[in-house]
C-alpha cells in the first residue's frame, strides 16, 4: 500500500520560496510505472494540478502551464522524495498542497492520481 | 487552462440518485476520454473513483458510474448512502501532458 506523507513550513512569506517534499513509502520515486504528481487545492481554485515527474529511462517533469515558471519538481532517489518549489509567492499560492501518485489504469495506460497524501496547509503572508 | 465547471452542490435524500456534471471544452474533456473523478472528505486523502470515463478502480461500489456526452462528463451516484456525502471532483486530460481538475461539487445527503 502506497503511503505519501507532505512535510514543510506552514507559513513563507510573499516573494519568498515555497518548499516541500513528498515521503514515499510502498513505492520508488524511480519506478517505471509510477508518476509524483504535487496538487493544490484552495477556496478560491478548488484543486489545481501543479506537474509532475516520473522515470522512464531518465527522468521527465510536466507541468500547468500557469505555474511553471515558477515551479520545480525534483526527485530524491536517496530518501525516496520527492520535492516541490514554488518560487516568488504570494498569497495566491495559500492553499493546502498534495503528493499524488500518477499510476497507469486500463487499456489507455493513462496515468490517474490513485494514491495521495493528508495534504499540508502552507499560508503565504503578504 | 480554465478549470472545468461543476455544480457547487447537489444534494439527495438516502435511496435516490445524483449526477454530478463536469463542463470543459473540446481541449479537455470533449477531445480525451480520460476523464476520472475523486471523492474527498475534508481532512482524509482524496479518493479516486472513476477512470477513463467510467471505469471504476477495485474497490469502488458500483453505484458510482461515469459517463460522457461531447464536452461534459457526468458522475451519477445511485442508491445514495450517508457516507457518499463527501466533495466530489473530475479531472481530465488536457493535452501536453497537462492535467486539468473540475471546481468541485459538494454532495449532501438529506
Amino acid at each position: 500500500q502506497v503511503q505519501l506523507q507532505q512535510s514543510g513550513p506552514g507559513l513563507v512569506k510573499s516573494s519568498q520560496t515555497l518548499s516541500l517534499t513528498c515521503d514515499i513509502s510502498g513505492d520508488s520515486v524511480s519506478s517505471n510505472s509510477a508518476a509524483w504528481n504535487w496538487i493544490r487545492q484552495s477556496p478560491s481554485r478548488g484543486l489545481e494540478w501543479l506537474g509532475r515527474t516520473y522515470y522512464r529511462s531518465r527522468w521527465y517533469t510536466d507541468f500547468a502551464g500557469s505555474v511553471s515558471s515558477r515551479i520545480s519538481i525534483n526527485p530524491d532517489t536517496s530518501k525516496n522524495q520527492v520535492s516541490l518549489q514554488v518560487n516568488s509567492v504570494t498569497p495566491e499560492d495559500t492553499a493546502v498542497y498534495y503528493c499524488a501518485r500518477g499510476y497507469s489504469y486500463g487499456q489507455s495506460g493513462r496515468h490517474y492520481f490513485d494514491s495521495w497524501g493528508l495534504g499540508i496547509l502552507v499560508t503565504v503572508s503578504s | 487552462q480554465s478549470a472545468l465547471t461543476q455544480p457547487r452542490s447537489v444534494s439527495g435524500s438516502p435511496g435516490q440518485s445524483v449526477t454530478i456534471s463536469c463542463t470543459g471544452t473540446s481541449s479537455d474533456v470533449g477531445g480525451y476520454d480520460y476523464v476520472s473523478w475523486y471523492q474527498h472528505h475534508p481532512g482524509k486523502a482524496p479518493k479516486f473513483m472513476i477512470y477513463d470515463v467510467s471505469q471504476r478502480p477495485s474497490g469502488v461500489p458500483d453505484r458510482f458510474s461515469g459517463s460522457k456526452s461531447g464536452n461534459t462528463a457526468s458522475l451519477t451516484i445511485s442508491g445514495l448512502q450517508a457516507e457518499d456525502e463527501a466533495d466530489y471532483y473530475c479531472c481530465s486530460y488536457a493535452g501536453s501532458y497537462t492535467e486539468v481538475f473540475g471546481t468541485g461539487t459538494k454532495v449532501t445527503v438529506l
